[in-house]
């Protein structure tokens, strides 16, 4: 089945604790990225990527990074989480053909609180 | 960068009624804008999409229309059902970026 796992799905964690969100993607896709969603503010690009080791910040990229060492995996490292970084993130990828953007399909988010 | 508005930000519609979602965005070299669909507790997904070289795509009782020069881009559900209450967010793409407008509640009473 086509699909964009993440893990984990829900995470309460302390101010400071280092953590990784990871992404999988199992359709090939060039393109990955994650997405904040709070309430009010809809989904804010964190960062993207376009294909193995590249990768580029988004409108929201501060406190967070990333990394695309294989083109199915885009893991999202919170080095030093604080309480404003306590959101829904999604993960999601795309096929990016000549004609540009394509459908982007998201994972099934992670609920993150950072006490 | 892109900035793309939504309006209104709450809808409700009379069900068998249409409902129209309409959004704006910024940079005319944008040349993609989807529409996504997120039912509560669930993931956004696709519900249709439309290119800058379009000016309307239809899907069943989906629409989207785009008008370029205006920069504006509208959703179109006719005879709206239960099932299609849900948040919508309009999309559009900037270079290698997609910027989501902040949702749009729509709530079908019955």
């Amino acid at each position: 089945e086509a699909q964009v796992t993440q893990n984990p799905r829900y995470l309460i964690t302390v101010t400071g604790k280092k953590l990784t969100v990871t992404c999988s993607q199992n359709m090939n896709h060039e393109y990955m990225s994650w997405y904040r969603q709070d309430p009010g503010l809809g989904l804010r690009q964190i960062y993207y990527s376009m294909n193995v080791e590249v990768t580029d910040k988004g409108d929201v990229p501060e406190g967070y990074k990333v990394s695309r060492k294989e083109k199915r995996n885009f893991p999202l490292i919170l080095e030093s989480p604080s309480p404003n970084q306590t959101s829904l993130y999604f993960c999601a990828s795309s096929l990016r053909t000549m004609a540009g953007y394509n459908e982007q399909f998201f994972g099934p988010g992670t609920r993150l609180t950072v006490l | 960068g892109e900035n793309v508005e939504q309006h209104p930000s709450t809808l409700s519609v009379q069900e068998g009624d249409s409902a129209v979602i309409k959004c704006t965005y910024s940079d005319s070299a944008s040349n993609y804008f989807p529409w996504y669909k997120q039912e509560l507790g669930k993931r956004p997904q696709l519900i249709i999409d439309i290119r800058s070289n379009v000016g309307e795509k239809k899907d069943q009782r989906i629409a989207v229309t785009l008008n370029k020069t205006a920069k504006h881009f509208s959703l179109h559900i006719t005879e709206t059902q239960p099932e299609d209450s849900a948040v919508y967010f309009c999309a559009a793409s900037q270079g290698n970026r997609l910027a989501f407008g902040k949702g749009n509640q729509v709530v079908v009473i019955p």
